[in-house]
């Protein structure tokens, strides 16, 4: 069974910075890309970003680019969202989702149960 | 970036009734991008069609999807106890080109 377990959310100040990681088992995981997607009750569900398989390929959201980095650790099956200059708007649950395959095109087909981030003002 | 807009807002149905759901899209999306969600209070979305029209593993036959360029639908032929929740739309391609729907609500009526 694929199963994401995310960690790292918690309430951080305005202008500060939190790391995200997803654990991933049950996959071969190098074989598939990664996203994370963050959910708030305002503005729905919003792609952040994505990393290939490989992790040569990084795609962000506008709204995050040049604040957070995705990265992955193929050797841990991991992967992470380094999150820097943290906003008020980027209040939201965090899920780290898996690609069908190695690459950043497809849906998602599974999700890990979500990780809360608090930016308070 | 590609808007995706979902009607109903709130579909109130009684158990055994047929769902329709609607999701438009503001430019034409080639049907193999598109995937519909399901997510109950308090858990993560789940993969129930993708490519349009071809469901997830496990998803049960009374889901269907069909629907092309601009306009896509989700139908649920009859609706079970278990159906109620909160219906998401998405297309996908290579990204950054990932956008959702807003949602559509199925309740009890």
């Amino acid at each position: 069974e694929v199963q994401l377990l995310e960690s790292g959310g918690g309430l951080v100040q305005r202008g500060g910075s939190l790391r995200l990681s997803c654990a991933a088992s049950g996959i071969n995981f190098k074989d598939y890309g990664m996203s994370w997607v963050r959910q708030t009750p305002g503005k729905g569900l919003e792609w952040v970003a994505g990393i290939s398989g490989s992790g040569g390929s990084t795609y962000y959201a506008d709204s995050v680019k040049g604040r957070f980095t995705i990265s992955r650790d193929n050797s841990k099956n991991t992967v992470s969202l380094q999150m820097n200059s943290l906003r008020a708007e980027d209040t939201a649950v965090y899920f780290c989702a898996k690609f069908e395959a190695a690459s950043t095109l497809g849906p998602f087909d599974t999700w890990g149960q979500g990780t809360l981030v608090t930016v308070s003002s | 970036e590609i808007v995706l807009t979902q009607s109903p807002d709130t579909l109130s149905l009684s158990p055994g009734e047929r769902a329709t759901l609607s999701c438009r899209a503001s430019q034409r999306v080639a049907s193999t991008y598109l995937a519909w969600y399901q997510q109950k209070s308090g858990q993560a979305p789940r993969l129930l069609i993708s490519g349009a029209s071809t469901r997830a593993t496990g998803i049960p036959d009374r889901f269907s999807g069909s629907g092309s360029g601009t306009d896509f639908s989700l139908s649920i032929s009859r609706v079970e106890p278990e159906d109620f929740a909160v219906y998401f739309c998405q297309q996908y391609g290579t990204s950054p080109s990932i956008t959702f729907g807003q949602g559509t609500r199925l309740e009890i009526k």
